[in-house]
């Protein structure tokens, strides 16, 4: 199997800190990840993808002053909630892709974030 | 951005009785998945099936795919109080690399003893 790790699996920071949270592929090497983000009750959007040794691609809607991500290395990418508040408390989950006939993603199990 | 629409959005039934959830997409793809998250928690893969598959069965779910209208239905049969949980479909939207799964809204399925 493809197992990938988060960490921290929760956290609570106080209104305009920064918070990292890793996202590691244990047993394989993902050029790509991704970060969603999901708050209660509803689906998992996709923010960004990751791709080592380059800028990551965001979508609409997402800053990316805000929201930085790092994807130095063939099994970790970070993604930075800079200057948090209580509007970004969510549910935060990566996913690698395994390159494949089918290129599947295994997700991380996620990491809760709370903004005092 | 969204792909799927699941439907319904939520599902109450008795144990044992069978569970179909619906989802439909827009766009082409390569695969389609399915996926359980229990509140609060991580997701969990349940089923691939691939564009040229037309239904997949993994123990206790069934899975078909119908390209031309663009939908999928999952089906759990004899459900128990354990398979309480939101379940979403996501497409994988096409063989270019980099292409994230995208997911749809979710069914929340309750399963009462």
């Amino acid at each position: 199997g493809a197992v990938v790790s988060q960490h921290p699996s929760r956290v609570i920071c106080k209104s305009g800190t920064s918070v990292k949270i890793e996202c590691r592929s244990l047993d394989f090497q993902a050029t790509t990840m991704f970060w969603y983000r999901q708050f209660p009750k509803q689906s998992l959007m996709l923010m960004a993808t990751s791709n080592e040794g380059s800028k990551a691609t965001y979508e609409q809607g997402v800053e990316k002053d805000k929201f930085l991500i790092n994807h130095a290395s063939l099994t970790l990418s970070t993604l930075t909630v800079t200057s948090a508040h209580p509007e970004d408390s969510s549910f935060y989950i990566c996913s690698a892709r395994k390159t494949g006939l089918d290129n599947e993603q295994f997700f991380g199990p996620g990491t809760r974030l709370t903004v005092l | 951005s969204q792909q799927g629409e699941e439907d319904p959005q939520a599902l109450s039934i008795q144990e044992g009785e069978n569970a179909t959830m619906n989802c439909s997409y827009k766009t082409s793809i390569n695969n389609l998945q399915w996926y359980r998250q229990n509140s609060g928690r991580g997701l969990v893969h349940l089923i691939l099936i691939r564009s040229n598959e037309r239904e997949k069965h993994s123990g206790r779910l069934r899975v078909t795919l119908d390209t031309s209208k663009k939908s999928s239905s999952l089906l759990i049969t004899a459900s128990r109080a354990a398979d309480t949980a939101s379940y979403f479909c996501a497409t994988g939207p096409g063989v270019a690399r980099g292409t994230a799964l995208i997911f749809g809204k979710g069914t929340t399925l309750s399963v009462s003893s």
